[in-house]
């Protein structure tokens, strides 16, 4: 079965500080992951993918992710923040259909 | 490339009535189209799969007499409420699928914003 856990609802950080946003999976299927992000009203938009090949994946705004099998993470970085950042993010595995996490708000202070 | 339109982005309606919301791929031919729902401050709950000119899957729990799905085409899905009440308000997004190796790379509409008075 897949499932998907983001650790914290609410991040907070100011701008220009490390943005770090926590994705554990369960799968027992080599997993496909995502990020991705959702702005007020709006739907969701792709931030990058891990499919196959390279761990580190990089996607765009600046964000990248690492998978890491043996901690089944798939956390969101970016080293510093924008205020154009704050929004919803959501990770979510994908074997026939998506699977998400319950989303984390990131909040960005001046 | 691999856009995604949802319509109406809002409605309104009274209780009772039936509202139709359509979802397109705009410039590639969908293998799959899903329908999502969401919650205020919560995440995409998936309601139902559909596959051109066969009938949709529902997600359980979901009601399917009160939500519609018809999939008349490949670019080409629309969701109906049924009987809208107050507790179908909502905000539901459509996504459209390519099949991308052995997974589905789904692209996702704006969504549309449900009131039901």
């Amino acid at each position: 079965a897949q499932s998907v856990t983001q650790l914290g609802s609410h991040v907070s950080v100011s701008e220009g500080a490390l943005v770090l946003l926590r994705c554990n999976y369960s799968s027992s299927v080599p997993p496909y992951l995502f990020w991705y992000v959702q702005y007020p009203n709006q739907g969701l938009q792709l931030l990058l993918k891990y499919t196959t090949g390279a761990t580190l994946v990089k996607g765009i705004n600046g964000f990248e992710a690492e998978f890491k099998k043996s901690e089944t993470s798939f956390h969101l970085t970016k080293p510093s923040a924008h205020m154009s950042d704050a929004a919803e993010y959501f990770c979510a595995v994908n074997f026939n259909k998506f699977y998400f996490g319950s989303g984390t708000k990131l909040n960005v202070k001046p | 490339g691999a856009v995604v339109s949802q319509h109406p982005s809002r409605v309104i309606c009274k209780s009772g009535t039936s509202v139709k919301i359509e979802c397109r791929s705009l410039d590639f031919q969908a293998t799959t189209m899903f329908w999502y729902r969401q919650f205020p401050k919560k995440s995409l709950m998936l309601m139902a799969t559909s596959n051109e000119g066969s009938k949709a899957t529902y997600e359980q729990g979901v009601e399917k007499d009160k939500f519609l799905i018809n999939h008349a085409s490949l670019t080409l899905s629309t969701l109906t409420v049924t009987s809208a009440h107050p507790e179908d308000s909502s905000f539901y997004i459509c996504s459209a699928s390519i099949l991308a190796g052995r997974y589905n790379e789904q692209f996702f509409g704006p969504g549309t914003r449900l009131t039901v008075l």
